[in-house]
């Protein structure tokens, strides 16, 4: 069974860092591409980053480039999301999710607020 | 960036009610849209791939069609657990974009 699990959010004042993890179980992690999306609260869904299978190839929304570093172990089985100098409008749950023809399985979110 | 414009952004209905939701992208996507439920407080769940395209285990209640720049998820007879919000998501470059979701409620 295909798993993905979130974890790492949590609240952050502005201008601060938190990392995202992504556990991933149930397939073979290094062959999928995988991607982040969030939900800020009561609004849609807004893509932010993807990753090839070995890692060597990424992709960002422009209101993250610069900020966001996506990267992943397949060794741990494991996606990351690295979040620098984050803003009040980075506040959203984030989801991981798996590509395969669209994204297929996703995670169950795991929620981050920056706030002072 | 392509602009993903779903319609309508909600919709009452009732069990057994044959519901469509349409999107429109602003530029030729290849049929590289999908489809997605959610629930409140809930992930999205994969319904339909490549436009129509059914993933594994979605029941065949749901259907989506449409080419070029015109998309339709269809839902053939509103079940109760089909109440939720509905996006279609346009994969064909990036940045990957969402419409802007369909709440499907009870009337």
């Amino acid at each position: 069974e295909v798993q993905l699990v979130e974890s790492g959010g949590g609240l952050v004042q502005p201008g601060g860092s938190l990392r995202l993890s992504c556990a991933a179980s149930g397939f073979t992690f290094s062959s999928y591409w995988m991607h982040w999306v969030r939900q800020a609260p009561g609004k849609g869904l807004v893509w932010v980053s993807r990753i090839n299978g070995d890692g060597r190839s990424t992709n960002y929304a422009d209101s993250v480039k610069g900020r966001f570093t996506i990267s992943r172990d397949n060794a741990k089985n494991t996606l990351y999301l690295q979040m620098n100098s984050l803003r009040a409008e980075d506040t959203a749950v984030y989801y991981c999710a798996r590509y395969w023809a669209a994204l297929d399985y996703w995670g169950q979110g795991t929620p981050v607020t920056v706030s002072s | 960036d392509i602009q993903m414009t779903q319609s309508p952004s909600s919709l009452s209905a009732s069990v057994g009610d044959r519901v469509t939701i349409t999107c429109r992208a602003s530029q030729g996507i290849n049929n590289y849209i999908a489809w997605f439920q959610q629930k409140p407080g809930k992930a999205p769940k994969s319904l339909i791939y490549a436009a129509s395209s059914l993933q594994s285990g979605v029941p065949s209640k749901f259907s989506g069609s449409g080419s070029g720049t015109d998309f339709t998820l269809t839902i053939s007879s509103l079940q109760p657990e089909d109440f939720a919000t509905y996006y279609c998501q346009q994969y064909n470059v990036y940045p990957l974009t969402f419409g802007g979701g369909t709440k499907v409620e009870i009337k």
